[in-house]
């Protein structure tokens, strides 16, 4: 089974809307974390946003914030006020407690591909 | 304060040669981890390495793959006698030993077998 599912393959948002990109994570781990990367055209991986599993509040950064809902297993990513340099792939990851030999590896999605119109 | 820096950014190699990436973590960073981004995938998991050690290799190839991370010097990842199936990007990324679930990424090396 899929441990990260990002059922969008593309988005399409008008400029200064908000956006929610879709995920879903499959886990038995009681602790674990949940990370939103950005991948634009030029390739680089860049951190967005964090929450952990015991984390009482959604996170926010800035224009991001992170909509978990436990019990579903879900952990969304709202763009809110979405700008043209939003375009680009956005990645969901889990860090699992213990996945392999104490590793904090990361396990990804595959992405959803977000293009902003002006 | 330099990020995770990786050389060469894009690597062309013919079939049967090998390739060496390298990676540099971010100043005071123990530990680093290996991914490999297939076009149109996400990234996998390949390897975790501190200083002088492999601690988890669960996702590497068991054949013609292998990775170091010396005490001196960059993180090498070697992949011997290269197939187009390599063609990839491969990321690097750092963490401190005191957040170690905190992953850096570097910008990746582009890998073309032809």
């Amino acid at each position: 089974a899929q441990k990260i599912t990002q059922t969008q393959p593309g988005m399409f948002v008008q400029e200064k809307e908000a956006v929610t990109l879709d995920c879903t994570y499959d886990t038995s781990d009681p602790s674990y974390g949940l990370f939103w990367y950005k991948q634009p055209s030029s390739g680089e991986m860049i951190f967005l946003i964090y929450q952990g599993s015991y984390d009482q509040q959604n996170a926010t950064e800035g224009r991001y914030s992170l909509n978990f809902q436990k019990a579903r297993k879900s952990a969304n990513l709202v763009i809110s006020a979405s700008q043209l340099g939003d375009s680009a792939m956005y990645f969901c990851a889990m860090r699992e407690a213990y996945s392999g030999a104490g590793s904090y590896q990361l396990t990804f999605g595959k992405g959803t591909k977000l293009s902003v119109i002006p | 304060n330099a990020g995770v820096m990786q050389n060469p950014r894009h690597l062309v190699r013919r079939r049967g040669q090998e390739a060496r990436l390298r990676c540099s973590p971010m100043k005071g960073h123990s530990h680093v981890y290996w991914y490999r981004q297939l076009p149109e995938e996400g990234l996998k998991f390949m390897v975790y390495l501190q200083k002088e050690n492999i601690i988890d290799e669960s996702g590497m190839p068991k054949e013609r793959f292998s990775a170091e991370f010396p005490k001196e010097g960059p993180s090498i990842l070697r992949i011997q006698q290269v197939v187009r199936g390599d063609s990839a990007a491969y990321f690097c990324a750092s963490s401190p030993a005191s957040v170690p679930d905190t992953q850096y990424f570097g910008p990746g090396t582009r890998l073309t077998v032809l």
